[in-house]
């Protein structure tokens, strides 16, 4: 019964692939995030969707592309890896684009060789 | 552009002892604060909030905060400490409570370390 989950949990690859992460929630949530944490922990918002609408898009180099085929999923698809996207993911979801708590999935250690 | 800072990177405390973890932001708007902590190899999940009303918020787990808007502060404080507090705790600050989103940014967070 899993609220926010995420696959997979360690990804390891070589610079200039292509990979993605998947997010799922089950609490019927309206709004999802990504978030980067780096190695110092410093946790910061990529994207927002509300009912699949982007509503927050930060200072996100293009190769990141969210996609968010209905409102319990938002998947994070990466193109050309770099050294510098090694880091630790996590997804998000709240009800509601404002004032609600948000829950956070376990997160995706990516690791980039 | 609007940050959140948290005085103390690292914290280590010996159970029972009082915990008082700052925060302050920088924004000129409203805003809705929040604090967040992260178990050892688990995902964020919230501590306490303020929207508004009392500045002193009560949460989970004996934890408060105190919001002080002159200040830009929101101070979280526990009166005893448990070895199993030991986690990294985050502040964060909505800062789109004017706008028609959330636009939530975290403070860079304070590891705590509580010793038997």
């Amino acid at each position: 019964d899993t609220a926010v989950s995420q696959t997979p949990k360690y990804l390891v690859t070589q610079m200039g692939n292509d990979k993605s992460i998947k997010c799922e929630q089950n609490l019927g949530h309206d709004t999802m995030y990504w978030y980067k944490q780096d190695s110092k922990k410093f946790l910061k918002i990529m994207f927002s969707y509300n009912n699949k609408e982007l509503i927050i898009n930060e200072t996100v180099p293009n190769r990141f592309s969210p996609k968010s085929p209905d409102k319990a999923h938002l998947n994070l698809h990466i193109n050309s890896l770099e050294l510098g996207d090694s880091a630790v993911y996590f997804c998000a979801s709240s009800q509601g684009r404002r004032f609600y708590e948000q829950f956070f999935g376990p997160g995706t250690r990516l690791t980039v060789l | 552009a609007q940050s959140v800072s948290q005085h103390n990177h690292h914290v280590i405390l010996s159970e029972a002892a009082s915990l008082e973890l700052g925060c302050n932001y920088s924004y000129g708007g409203t805003v809705n604060l929040f604090w967040y902590v992260q178990y050892p190899g688990q995902h964020l999940q919230l501590l306490l909030k303020y929207f508004s009303g009392d500045p002193l918020v009560k949460g989970i787990k004996g934890f408060e905060a105190e919001f002080i808007k002159s200040k830009f502060s929101f101070n979280l404080r526990k009166p005893s400490v448990q070895w199993s507090d030991t986690a990294e705790y985050f502040c964060a600050v909505n800062a789109g409570v004017e706008t028609s989103y959330d636009k939530v940014i975290f403070g860079p967070g304070t590891s705590l370390s509580v010793i038997p």
